[in-house]
């Protein structure tokens, strides 16, 4: 089945430096890759998405790169806010009903 | 904005009692999951759910679990026995698309389930 892995585990900026972080997925029949960000203790919610047909895509100051020959994709936040402080989850979805989620990313911007 | 809603939000049990989760998913959605996440860990899914009948389930929804739709709209995940490493946030997620390729996730905000 699909395997996500995220890296990295943690990622500490500087208030207004970019972050980025990484995923790779196993399912060459994964097409839609989601974001979901989760503050502490709150649902996560999608904050950007990308699906196989697209190699890139931005929303703000959020971004998202697709490479599918090497099954990678990521997530660019530049300008960085205490705000975005919060945990990432990469995702792949194979079709049919299952989201695989990445282990998360636990993003600290320091002020 | 529609959303989806869960109670209790947060619930404290002793080991091998039965507990009910409860969910009310977006109206007009047709697709209900059940994710489930131990604290610190990734979100794991655990169960689709359409047309009154489970679509996919994982590894982890064994026996002791089951779901239902006993009415037009909350959908309830149940735990027969609870065990200690039940202990986690259980999220319930609807959506309007059977392929989750084509849509996309709403959870609502977790019941948090604590076995003692």
């Amino acid at each position: 089945g699909e395997n996500v892995e995220q890296h990295p585990s943690t990622l500490s900026v500087q208030e207004g430096d970019s972050a980025v972080i990484k995923c790779t997925y196993s399912d060459s029949a994964s097409n839609y890759f989601p974001w979901y960000k989760q503050e502490l203790g709150k649902r996560p919610q999608l904050i950007i998405d990308i699906r196989s047909n697209v190699g890139e895509k931005k929303d703000q100051r959020i971004a998202v790169t697709l490479n599918k020959t090497a099954k990678h994709f990521s997530l660019h936040i530049t300008e960085t806010q205490p705000e975005d402080s919060a945990v990432y989850f990469c995702a792949a979805t194979p079709g049919g009903f299952k989201t695989i989620f990445g282990a998360g990313t636990r993003l600290f911007v320091k002020a | 904005e529609p959303e989806v809603t869960q109670t209790p939000s947060h619930q404290v049990t002793q080991m091998g009692q039965e507990v009910i989760l409860r969910c009310v998913p977006i109206s007009n959605h047709l697709y209900f999951y059940w994710y489930r996440q131990i604290l610190g860990q990734k979100v794991e899914f655990l169960v689709s759910f359409y047309n009154n009948e489970i679509s996919e389930k994982s590894e982890i929804f064994d026996d002791q679990f089951s779901v239902e739709r006993p009415d037009g709209s909350n959908f309830t995940l149940k735990i027969r026995s609870t065990k200690l490493e039940d202990s986690a946030m259980y999220f319930c997620a609807s959506s309007d698309k059977a392929d989750l390729r084509h849509g996309e996730l709403f959870f609502g905000e977790g019941s948090r389930l604590t076995v003692l």
